[in-house]
Parts: structure tokens; C-alpha cells; sequence
């Protein structure tokens, strides 16, 4: 069985404070995709990164950077001087290939709202 | 530009009457989804389609019901047998390929009274 856990139901920040989002998986499969997606007021969620089980290099996008430590099951995601528009619900999911191209191993963490203050 | 497009964004529905929540892709994604999401539980996969006139249940399907006779359209009834239909309902899609990220609709808010 897979599981996703976000610990952190509600973060607030004031505007250019760096804020880190938890995400911790447990999952038997030794391959193994990790994801975060971002659900802004709009509501839809948008892909951010995907990671693969082999790839442990951590990743930068412009303010955007994400911690993949296998030993401890974590790929938490961190925001460098936070903005308002970062305010979102962030969700972390994990699948494996059991089932190729099957979403059913899809699984999400709880999401944290993310406030940043002006 | 492509996308997914759920409508209505808003729903209201009387207890015991079914609703049907459209979602249309232009994207030419193979695979289609649709999540339930409730406050503070994350995303369940209520059900998917993977190709035309196919689709499987997802972890919480008693109570929907779903068809795909168009490769862009996969349109999803909340029956009267579903206990608690009120939530927001996600639809996504993807080309299919194994491990690529979902792209979402802004979803429809369902609330039965």
C-alpha cells in the first residue's frame, strides 16, 4: 500500500520569508514517481515537478526547489522569498509503475494551505 | 489554447436527484480522471478511462456513474444512491504514457441539500 502524508495542514509566512512544505511517502516498490502540484483559489491544480525513485538530485526552478532524501521517504518542497501569489493548497502525490499508465496508484497526500501575508 | 473545461463551476442540487458535471479536453489526451476532493482528504479517484469506451472504478466509485464515447468528453453522474455527493469535483487528463503528470479542470462545486 502506498501513502502520502503532508503533516502540515496550514502555514503562514509573511511575504519574502522562505517556508518549507513536508511531504513524507511510504511505498514498497523500489521504482517509484513523486509529484507536486500546486491548487491556487482558481481551483484546478497545476503539475510543478515530477521526480523518479532513481533521481535524488536535487532540482531548482527559479524560486521553486525540491529536497528528495530516499533514506528518509521525504521530497519536501521549499519556497525561497515566499509572495503572495504563492498562496495555494500544495498536494504531494507518489505513484508506482505497478500498473503502467493507470492513475489507481495515483496517490495524494492532504495538501497544506500555504498564506503568504503581505 | 488547450485544456480541460469543467462546467458548471458551481452546482446545487435537492437530495435523491442525480446531476450529471461535464468535462471536455482538447489536449488529445488518451487518459481521463475524475477526483473527488473533500477538506482535508486530499484527492480521491472516483474513476478513469484510459481509451474510448472503456473505463474502470476508481477507490470511491459507489454512487457515480461515467461514460466515454468521445475521446475528449468523459462525463460524470452523481446518482441518488451516493450518501454524501456534496464536494468538489476535479477533472484531469493525460496522454496516457505511464508516470505523466495529470492536467486538471477548475473543477465543479457540487453541494445537495
Amino acid at each position: 500500500a502506498q501513502k502520502v502524508t503532508q503533516a502540515q495542514t496550514e502555514i503562514s509566512v509573511v511575504e519574502k520569508e522562505d517556508v518549507t512544505l513536508d511531504c513524507v511517502y511510504e511505498t514498497r516498490d523500489t521504482t517509484y514517481y513523486l509529484f507536486w502540484y500546486k491548487q491556487p483559489p482558481s481551483g484546478e491544480l497545476v503539475f510543478l515537478i515530477r521526480r523518479n525513485s532513481f533521481d535524488e538530485q536535487n532540482e531548482i526552478s527559479g524560486r521553486y526547489s525540491w529536497n528528495f532524501q530516499k533514506s528518509t521517504s521525504s521530497f519536501n518542497f521549499t519556497i525561497t522569498a515566499s509572495q503572495v501569489v504563492d498562496s495555494a493548497v500544495y498536494f504531494c502525490a507518489l505513484t508506482a509503475p505497478e500498473f503502467a499508465g493507470s492513475a489507481r496508484q495515483l496517490t495524494f497526500g492532504s495538501g497544506t494551505q500555504l498564506t503568504v501575508l503581505p | 489554447d488547450g485544456g480541460i473545461t469543467q462546467s458548471p463551476k458551481y452546482l446545487f442540487r435537492k437530495e435523491g436527484q442525480n446531476v450529471t458535471l461535464s468535462c471536455e479536453q482538447n489536449l488529445n489526451h488518451d487518459a481521463m480522471y475524475w477526483y473527488r476532493q473533500d477538506p482535508g482528504q486530499g484527492l480521491r479517484l472516483i474513476y478513469y478511462s484510459q481509451i474510448v469506451n472503456d473505463f474502470q472504478k476508481g477507490d470511491i466509485a459507489e454512487g457515480y456513474s461515467v461514460s466515454r464515447e468521445k475521446k475528449e468528453s468523459f462525463p460524470l453522474t452523481v446518482t441518488s444512491a451516493q450518501k454524501n455527493p456534496t464536494a468538489f469535483y476535479l477533472c484531469a487528463s493525460s496522454p496516457g504514457t505511464e508516470n505523466s503528470p495529470l492536467h486538471f479542470g477548475n473543477g465543479t462545486r457540487l453541494t445537495v441539500t
